[in-house]
């Protein structure tokens, strides 16, 4: 079974600075998918940024990108610039990108980094 | 764009009752789930929906759950008898095939 394991509980910034929050995973798995949700006190869960197993190139979302470090198991998400509106409950997420099996479909989520934003 | 939507956006129900969630998945999705997420706590996968039937569940949804699509928009979970530790919000999500996954706004479900 995967596991997604976030080891910083919470990180804050200064407005207009850069951060960058972690996450390990572990999977026996050679093709796969790692996303980041962002989820803001209304508890919505909205998709921030993706990155496909196969793909070298680190993904990049205006002020999100990634640092995908496939052998290491790791997949963090650095944020630009931030923003006061960037506060909120960041998860990394796994999801198999097999078809069919025991595991197809399913996201497996990290504990969630809560990140606080200092104007 | 299209958005998954959840009704109620908060439920309160006795300890013991039946309770339904109600998702409509966007519209050209074919792959349907919830998760659960206790206050504080991680999402957790719960079920997930394809064709008609479930695909897979976790060890969460025993046999007081169930999942429906009674008809071509709706997509119901149903706790037959409630207890506290049920109380949670709820997300229902859609995608198709590898794309991302789409989340709804959540059910808040209280259990009193």
């Amino acid at each position: 079974a995967q596991t997604v394991t976030q080891s910083q509980p919470e990180m804050s910034v200064q407005e207009a600075e850069t951060v960058t929050l972690s996450c390990t995973y572990d999977t026996s798995e050679s093709d796969y998918y790692l996303f980041w949700y962002k989820q803001p006190p209304s508890r919505q869960m909205i998709l921030v940024i993706r990155q496909e197993a196969y793909k070298q190139q680190n993904a990049t979302e205006n002020r999100f990108s990634v640092n995908f470090q496939k052998a290491a198991k790791s997949f963090s998400l650095k944020i630009s610039d931030s923003q006061l509106g960037d506060a909120a409950m960041y998860f990394c997420a796994y999801r198999s990108a097999f078809t069919g099996g025991t595991s197809y479909g399913k996201l497996t989520f990290g504990q969630g980094t809560i990140l606080t934003v200092h104007p | 764009e299209p958005e998954v939507t959840q009704t109620p956006s908060h439920q309160v129900t006795q300890m013991g009752q039946e309770v339904i969630l109600r998702c409509v998945p966007i519209s050209n999705h074919l792959y349907f789930y919830w998760y659960r997420q206790i206050l504080g706590q991680k999402v957790e996968f719960l079920v997930s929906f394809y064709n008609n039937e479930i695909s897979e569940k976790s060890e969460i949804f025993d046999d007081q759950f169930s999942v429906e699509r009674p008809d071509g928009s709706n997509f119901t979970l149903k706790i037959r008898s409630t207890k506290l530790e049920d109380s949670a919000m709820y997300f229902c999500a859609s995608s198709i095939s590898n794309q991302p996954q789409h989340f709804g706004d959540g059910t808040r479900l209280s259990i009193l």
